[in-house]
């Protein structure tokens, strides 16, 4: 079953922006990772954050946890065309090693 | 990623027809994973194998078949019983409770 839900489904921005997407997930977890997929590719993990932790930081990535409203947020700083993808985030509520995938946030950079 | 090969990167299934996707891996990870992905949408898992001879199922397993003879490989077969197998399957590989590392996908097709 589908832990994570992802917020906004698609969202388009131009060049130089800040993209944030959202995930909510039902259990408790011990960490939530973030994903990407360009087009037709498999997944290339970004950052992993643990449940003790508030916020982590990744060049221009910035992920912060609320475990009290089992929420997290990605945020993208000073876009660019290259960050056109899909983002997922994952969490281990079902067992260290079974990741459950939200359905992902489509993201479209326009120069 | 270098270190998941799939294999092939199209293939078709006529009905009735049992398909191997296949997975080879060159990371020595000792964990595996098989994921489906529909159009738009998240992951979800098919099986999983911790260690070699040993598989368990995940959300989606009727229809499909897997085997671990070897630590490197972790081959799926979409059976017959699988009435809507057209989608990307994706194969991935962890060490512990590290991230995962995905391979590129299969795209199965009914003719």
């Amino acid at each position: 079953s589908q832990q994570g839900e992802e917020d906004p489904q698609a969202l388009s921005i131009q060049e130089g922006e800040n993209a944030t997407m959202n995930c909510s997930y039902k259990t408790s977890i011990n960490n939530l990772q973030w994903y990407r997929q360009n087009s037709g590719r498999g997944l290339v993990h970004l950052i992993l954050i643990r449940s003790n932790e508030r916020e982590k930081h990744s060049g221009r990535l910035r992920v912060t946890l609320d475990t009290s409203k089992k929420s997290s947020s990605l945020l993208i700083t000073a876009s660019r065309a290259a960050d056109t993808a899909s983002y997922f985030c994952a969490t281990d509520g079902q067992g260290a090693q079974k990741l459950v995938f939200g359905q992902g946030t489509r993201l479209t950079i326009n120069p | 990623d270098g270190g998941i090969t799939q294999s092939p990167k199209y293939l078709f299934r006529k009905e009735g027809q049992n398909v191997t996707l296949s997975c080879e891996q060159n990371l020595n990870h000792d964990a595996m994973y098989w994921y489906r992905q529909d159009p738009g949408q998240g992951l979800r898992l098919i099986y999983y194998s911790q260690i070699v001879n040993d598989f368990q199922k995940g959300d989606i397993a009727e229809g499909y078949s897997v085997s671990r003879e070897k630590k490197e490989s972790f081959p799926l077969t979409v059976t017959s019983a699988q009435k809507n197998p057209t989608a990307f399957y994706l194969c991935a590989a962890a060490r512990g409770n590290q991230p995962q590392h995905f391979g590129d996908g299969t795209r199965l097709s009914i003719l």
